[in-house]
């Protein structure tokens, strides 16, 4: 079965950076573009990443978006109390229909 | 600026139907792009639904897509002359309590690679399945 696999957390202070990783197979992240996801309490998910490195019009230079081999990575840096949300990536998967796959999920925590 | 609405009954009974709508404004859905359904239990992750590709009047059978878990039981439409798309998923169970949220579809392939992401969410609308 098709997974993409997030930490279910992360913290750091203001100012710092984090890294999300997104942990796939070769049929979704291994063969595909990836995009990521903010989600802040209530609201909607907002894209902050496409194509697994370009931002958005409007989604600030700290959001950062790489994918080497099986593995996504998202970087925030200059970590804002604003930041605290929910992330999730996502990548088309070969096997799954084929379709959208989502990541498990990844709780940002500034300290 | 594409903005996309969602509607529907928030309390459906179980083995009902659930049928919810989105409307689009700021941009004309036959102008051609994959719109699509995506849903949050509470508390969990999200979920792709499917996604269907609309250009003009036309809808692309071979560009539907689906989550093989859903598949049997969703249908996702398009309505041009209301600018508007919409689910109905069947035989609803308490499992298909959730928020439900549509957006604009972007689907691009190069070589064998594909780019698929949502760039336009609605505020979603959350659907209880109780009796």
């Amino acid at each position: 079965q098709s997974v993409l696999t997030q930490p279910p957390s992360v913290s750091a202070a203001p100012g710092q950076t984090v890294t999300i990783s997104c942990s796939g197979s070769s049929s979704n992240i291994g063969n595909n573009d990836v995009s990521w996801y903010q989600q802040l309490p209530g609201t909607a998910p907002r894209l902050l990443i496409y194509d697994s490195n370009k931002r958005p019009s409007g989604i600030p230079d700290r959001f950062s978006g790489s994918k080497s081999g099986t593995t996504a990575t998202l970087g925030i840096t200059g970590l804002q109390t604003g930041d605290e949300a929910d992330y999730f990536c996502e990548a088309w998967d070969d096997n799954l229909g084929p379709g959208g796959l989502f990541g498990t999920g990844t709780q940002v925590t500034v300290l | 600026q594409v903005q996309l609405q969602e509607s529907g009954p928030g309390l459906v009974k179980p083995s009902e139907t659930l049928s919810l709508t989105c409307a689009v404004s700021g941009y004309s859905i036959s102008s051609g792009s994959y719109w699509g359904w995506v849903r949050q239990s509470p508390g969990k992750g999200l979920e792709w639904i499917g996604s269907i590709y609309h250009r003009g009047s036309t809808y692309y059978r071979g560009s539907s897509y689906y989550n093989p878990s859903l598949m049997s039981r969703v249908n996702i439409s398009v309505d041009t002359s209301k600018n508007q798309f919409s689910l109905r998923l069947t035989s609803v169970t308490a499992a298909d309590t959730a928020m439900y949220y549509c957006a604009r579809v972007i689907r691009a392939a190069a070589a064998l690679e594909v780019s698929f992401y949502f760039d336009y969410w609605g505020q979603g609308t959350l659907v209880t399945v109780s009796s």
